[in-house]
């Protein structure tokens, strides 16, 4: 059964980037989307932006300015940079799995929440 | 951008009674539609795919309806358990979006 373990660092000062990873257990990398969501406290769900295993990328037009996702395929692990951060981007954020070609959301990583002040 | 809205907000439910979700589209998205069910603490687990669709290992007491703008995600008999925020999820263009969610209460 796969799952998603992911990290990073959780407190930001504004216009720090944002840096997370996240590794892909017990399953193929290879023949899915890899996705990254926010959760800003109390709110809805944000997607961020997708990859695939070769690369290829989609993003959120709303933070395509600043998000960077890139993988290592070797490790079985997916990453999302968000530049120049502010209070806004505090949030809990998620990888997630999206089989190519269902566009929807399975499985999620425990989340880590990000924190933005000065 | 399509938005999704969900109604109503929170739903208090006893259990063993039924619970009743809307979910709207801004335009139409097909039946290119999931749900998702958070618990405190935890990251959201997939119900429902392609507006009706159980996902693996889900009760049959979840069923989802529903297609173009209007969705309806029904619980038939709350348990303990279903106690928790459901968000829908579009997929029918970019960028996915997802409503704000309803929180089922325990009345």
């Amino acid at each position: 059964q796969v799952q998603l373990q992911q990290w990073g660092a959780g407190l930001l000062k504004p216009s720090e980037t944002l840096s997370l990873t996240c590794a892909v257990y017990g399953g193929s990398f290879s023949g899915y989307y890899w996705n990254w969501i926010r959760q800003p406290p109390g709110k809805g769900l944000e997607w961020i932006g997708e990859i695939n295993h070769s690369g290829s990328t989609n993003y959120s037009p709303s933070l395509k300015s600043r998000v960077t996702m890139s993988l290592d395929a070797s490790k079985n692990q997916f990453s999302l940079r968000l530049t120049s951060v502010t209070a806004a981007d505090t949030a809990v954020y998620y990888c997630a799995r999206e089989v190519a070609g269902s566009d929807w959301f399975d499985p999620w990583g425990q989340g880590t929440l990000v924190t933005v002040s000065s | 951008e399509i938005l999704m809205t969900q109604s109503p907000a929170t739903l208090s439910v006893s259990p063993g009674e039924r619970a009743t979700l809307s979910c709207r589209a801004s335009q139409s998205i097909r039946s290119n539609l999931a749900w998702y069910q958070q618990k405190p603490g935890q990251a959201p687990r997939l119900l429902i795919y392609g507006a009706s669709t159980r996902a693996t290992g889900i009760p049959g007491r979840f069923s989802g309806s529903g297609s173009g703008t209007e969705f309806i995600l029904t619980i038939s008999s709350l348990q303990s358990e279903d106690f928790a925020v459901y968000h829908c999820q579009h997929y029918n263009s970019w960028p996915r979006t997802f409503g704000q969610g309803t929180k089922v209460e325990i009345k």
